[in-house]
């Protein structure tokens, strides 16, 4: 079946650092990934739609310089959060269509990384 | 984007099947019903998904309502590994998923 690899699954920073998270589809290709953010006891939020070669789509509130994001290959979107604050602190996931683009696929999720600042 | 309406907690004994319904009243005829599941500290896991026929795989059942606007994920025999949030989600093929609460299953020994 698809696999959606995440790395790191857990990370600690600084504050005032940036941190990278990789999504990568290991089995298939994905045009399109998206990422997400979940708080403890909450439900997945939307953060932004990731497309290859072009540029992120965000959903309203979410700060584009903030959460950059780069999907440079098929197979690999990357988020980059920067200048990392302690409310930055959260459980990131991506997701992709896969293994195939059709609509009689369903999405395939990344573990999960859960990021802690200090 | 549509939206859909789950229980927030359900319980289940072991073994026993589960049902659990999902309201989805403002579904459109072109959006897809998909289920996830998502255990503490993971990535939400694919169930099952569906168009208007009923759907069957080795995790689960999907039926669907005559005039879509419910619909019902079967668990036939719920095991300890089936404690979860289980999400609803219509995806209207713009292909974003957009995440409601969920129902949080607990399944009793």
């Amino acid at each position: 079946g698809a696999v959606v690899s995440q790395h790191p699954s857990w990370v600690i920073c600084k504050s005032g650092t940036s941190v990278k998270i990789e999504c990568r589809s290991l089995d298939f290709q994905a045009t399109t990934m998206f990422w997400y953010r979940q708080f403890p006891k909450q439900s997945l939020m939307l953060m932004a739609t990731s497309n290859e070669g072009s540029k992120a789509t965000y959903e309203q509130g979410v700060e584009k310089d903030k959460f950059l994001i780069n999907h440079a290959s098929l197979t690999l979107s990357t988020l980059t959060v920067t200048s990392a604050h302690p409310e930055d602190s959260s459980f990131y996931i991506c997701s992709a269509r896969g293994p195939g683009q059709g609509l009689n696929y369903g999405y395939t999720f990344g573990s999960g990384t859960r990021l802690t600042v200090v | 984007d549509a939206k859909t309406t789950q229980p927030n907690s359900m319980e289940s004994n072991e073994e026993e099947p589960v049902h659990l319904p999902c309201n989805h009243s403002t579904i459109s005829g072109t959006d897809y019903i998909h289920w996830y599941r998502q255990l503490p500290s993971q990535g939400p896991e694919y169930v099952i998904h569906g168009l208007t026929s009923n759907v069957n795989n080795r995790m689960a059942s999907l039926a669907i309502a005559e005039d879509r606007k419910s619909s019902t994920l079967i668990l036939h025999r719920a095991t300890l590994r089936d404690a979860a949030v289980y999400y609803c989600i219509l995806d209207n093929q713009g292909g974003k998923l957009i995440f409601g609460q969920g129902t949080e299953l607990s399944v009793k020994p």
